[in-house]
């Protein structure tokens, strides 16, 4: 079956600072990978996606790469604003799973809290 | 509505008792989606609707879950004979057939006690 896996948390940084967090994920078939955010009090949102191997996702300085040699798609932000403050999730989408786009698998969540 | 809207955002029941929790999707959305989403782990799949009809409801941990949607539009998660590991937050989403995204809604956190 399909599963993600992401870095656990919570992550602590300081305003400006580089932020990685890792993901890899098992699926059958080709997925789709997402990042999601949860702001504080807010639902999930979109953060980022790729559709195929070596595509690159990016949005609000945020990247990540689909990296199918590896299995990865880890988040990357070169320098952290204290509104980056959020949940992180990592999360996949199998196209075989009967033509849904948006049956997905996720990860555990990530909690980053960004200091001023 | 300018976004998926669940009602009500919070729901404290008696173990046993029923429960219906409520998605409004974006107007004009034809997927709609049900996640379930427990404390420190990221939301898990539960039902699929296209339309009027449940596509994918593999998610669904037993026979005391059921959704409907047969208006195509709303939704709504029925929990029969709630248990305390009921207890999590529900997660509703749409998106357009071939969208490329899915919007989620703020969530209902049911509590059973």
């Amino acid at each position: 079956g399909n599963s993600v896996t992401q870095m656990e948390g919570p992550v602590t940084l300081s305003e400006e600072a580089f932020l990685t967090i890792n993901c890899t994920y098992t699926a059958t078939g080709y997925p789709s990978l997402f990042w999601y955010v949860q702001y504080p009090g807010e639902g999930l949102q979109l953060l980022l996606k790729a559709t195929k191997a070596d595509d690159k996702g990016s949005n609000k300085g945020f990247e990540a790469t689909y990296r199918k040699e590896t299995t990865s798609f880890h988040l990357e932000k070169g320098s952290v604003q204290v509104s980056d403050s959020a949940v992180y999730f990592c999360a996949l989408s199998d196209p075989s799973s009967g033509g849904s786009n948006y049956k997905l698998t996720f990860g555990k969540g990530t909690l980053l809290t960004v200091n001023p | 509505g300018a976004g998926v809207s669940q009602t009500p955002s919070n729901k404290v029941t008696e173990k046993g008792k029923y429960v219906e929790l409520r998605c409004d999707p974006i107007s004009g959305h034809t997927a709609l989606y049900w996640y379930r989403q427990s404390l420190g782990q990221g939301p898990e799949f539960l039902i699929y609707f296209q339309g009027t009809g449940a596509a994918d409801d593999s998610g669904l941990p037993n026979d005391r879950f059921f959704a409907v949607r047969p208006e195509g539009s709303v939704s709504t998660l029925k929990i029969q004979r709630t248990e305390r590991g009921d207890s999590a937050m529900y997660l509703c989403a749409s998106s357009t057939q071939d969208g490329t995204e899915a919007f989620f809604g703020q969530g209902t956190r049911l509590t059973v006690v």
